[in-house]
């Protein structure tokens, strides 16, 4: 069975820019969550969706934005890119009933804000 | 608020040598708890989990116990190889279907031979 498949793996932007980053999760789950990762600040989660809906949100500017689609993949887009938004950003998928406290990761995209 | 607090790193062992990594926790109430490991370049796997308190989490060697009177999740392994060279992640969630995990700030381990 596939796992938690995330595009890019690896992007450059500059500052001012935008970018956008895919995730597909594992067939079958229909939550997908955002975790950015830095050596500053560590795991920091970005936000869930679940069924098309932003279920919970962390303490990010409004820069950050995610969206779900009805086949449960997940988009995240990060606007007028800063230096500082240069991290791994990981999603994560998992599913509903017994068992659903378990996160699945992806590999991540690495972004570097040049 | 809630929080993961893990002993810092760099951990260095040799292989077959004990390993501890400690982990306390503040929650606002009952938490599950994880331990989760990241290889060089890759995402982050779960290595094992606990949902309530006195619950023993296991796997490929590793074990923690979910400790609510000293609110501690260490992760012990009785012989480290070399391939056990990674980043270990403690974290938490207090619902009850991990919709948003707090994590620790992770402990690089290196298992030299």
């Amino acid at each position: 069975k596939a796992g938690v498949t995330q595009t890019p793996r690896y992007l450059i932007k500059t500052r001012g820019q935008q970018v956008t980053l895919s995730c597909s999760p594992i067939s079958g789950h229909r939550s997908v969550s955002w975790y950015q990762q830095t050596p500053g600040q560590g795991l920091q989660f970005l936000f869930e969706y679940f069924s098309e809906t932003q279920r919970n949100k962390g303490n990010f500017p409004g820069r950050f934005s995610g969206r779900q689609f009805s086949n449960s993949r997940s988009e995240m887009n990060v606007s007028t890119l800063e230096l500082g938004d240069s991290a791994l950003y990981l999603c994560a998928s998992r599913r509903q009933g017994s068992g659903a406290n378990v996160l699945t990761f992806g590999a991540g995209s690495r972004l570097t804000v040049l | 608020g809630n929080s993961v607090t893990q002993m810092e790193g760099p951990v260095t062992l040799s292989e077959e040598a004990f390993l501890t990594i400690n982990c306390t926790y503040t929650a606002t109430g009952y938490p599950s708890l994880f331990w989760y490991v990241q290889y060089p370049g890759e995402g982050l796997q779960l290595l094992l989990k606990a949902t309530k308190a006195d619950d023993k989490g296991s796997n490929k060697g590793f074990e923690a116990t979910y400790r609510k009177e000293t609110t501690s999740f260490h992760l012990e392994k009785g012989s480290v190889q070399v391939s056990d060279s990674a980043v270990y992640f403690c974290a938490l969630t207090l619902s009850g279907s991990a919709r948003q995990l707090t994590f620790g700030s992770g402990t690089q381990l290196t298992v030299l031979p």
